[in-house]
C-alpha cells in the first residue's frame, strides 16, 4: 500500500555541521518527492522536490537525493543554522487520473540545531 | 511573496455544530486543496479541488464535509456536524497546475468539544 515513512523521529546536530534526514516509501508508483518544514504553528513550507527522472537535485543549503531501487529519499541541509530547528516532512504523490494531486506525508523528524 | 491564507486561525465549536473553515489560495493557482494534521500525527489529504469541482478526495473527506469556492478569492471546508475526532489542525493549500509544487497556509486549529 502507499506509504511514507520516517527513519528517525529526532535528529540533534551542531551548529555549522550538515545534516542528513532520511526517508522510505513503500509506493514504486510514486514519482514526485516533496520535502517541507514545519515550524511550531506554522504551516508545511516548501524546501525542495524531485521527480523520479532525477536522482538528486540542489538549492540552497540543501539537497535531495532519490534512490528508486530501495525507494529512499534524503535532504541534506549543509552549514545548518539556529532557524533550520523544525520538522521536516517528506511527501510523495504518483500519478491519478488528474495527475499528481494527493500528496502522501511522513511521520516527520524533528531537527534541533545545537548552538 | 505571495501566500496562502487562512481564518480563523484558532475555532473552538461543540460536537454537532458546523463549521466553515476559510482560505484565500495564491491569487493564480488553479488547484486547491485541503489537509489535516491530528496533533501527534502525519499530515493527511482530504480534497482536491479544480475548476469549482472535487477532483479527488480520500475517506476521510465523507458526507460531513463539503468545499467550496464562494468567490473569485476564498475557498472554503465546511464540517456539517462536527465530531470530537475532527479536531485537528486544518491546512489548505495551492498549485499553479496539478503536479505542480503544493504551498501551504498557516492552518486553522478546530478543537471540538
Amino acid at each position: 500500500g502507499e506509504s511514507v515513512g520516517l527513519h528517525l523521529p529526532t535528529l540533534s546536530v551542531q551548529e555549522g555541521d550538515n545534516s542528513i534526514i532520511n526517508c522510505a516509501y513503500s509506493n514504486s508508483a510514486s514519482d514526485y518527492f516533496i520535502w517541507y518544514k514545519q515550524e511550531s504553528g506554522k504551516g508545511p513550507q516548501f524546501i525542495i522536490d524531485i521527480r523520479s527522472n532525477m536522482d538528486k537535485r540542489q538549492g540552497q543549503r540543501v539537497t535531495v537525493l532519490l534512490n528508486k531501487t530501495v525507494k529512499h529519499l534524503s535532504l541534506q541541509i549543509a552549514a545548518t543554522q539556529p532557524g533550520d530547528s523544525a520538522v521536516y516532512f517528506c511527501a510523495e504523490s504518483s500519478k491519478s487520473n488528474f495527475g499528481n494531486e494527493k500528496l502522501t506525508f511522513g511521520t516527520g523528524t524533528r531537527l534541533t540545531i545545537i548552538p | 511573496e505571495p501566500e496562502v491564507t487562512q481564518t480563523p486561525s484558532h475555532q473552538v465549536t461543540q460536537m454537532g455544530q458546523e463549521v466553515i473553515l476559510r482560505c484565500v489560495p495564491i491569487s493564480n493557482h488553479l488547484y486547491f486543496y485541503w489537509y489535516r494534521q491530528i496533533l501527534g500525527q502525519k499530515v493527511e489529504f482530504l480534497v482536491s479541488f479544480y475548476n469549482n469541482e472535487i477532483s479527488e478526495k480520500s475517506e476521510i473527506f465523507d458526507d460531513q464535509f463539503s468545499v467550496e469556492r464562494p468567490d473569485g478569492s476564498n475557498f472554503t471546508l465546511k464540517i456539517r456536524s462536527t465530531k470530537l475526532e475532527d479536531s485537528a489542525m486544518y491546512f489548505c493549500a495551492s498549485s499553479v497546475l496539478v503536479g505542480e509544487t503544493q504551498y501551504f497556509g498557516p492552518g486553522t486549529r478546530l478543537l471540538v468539544l
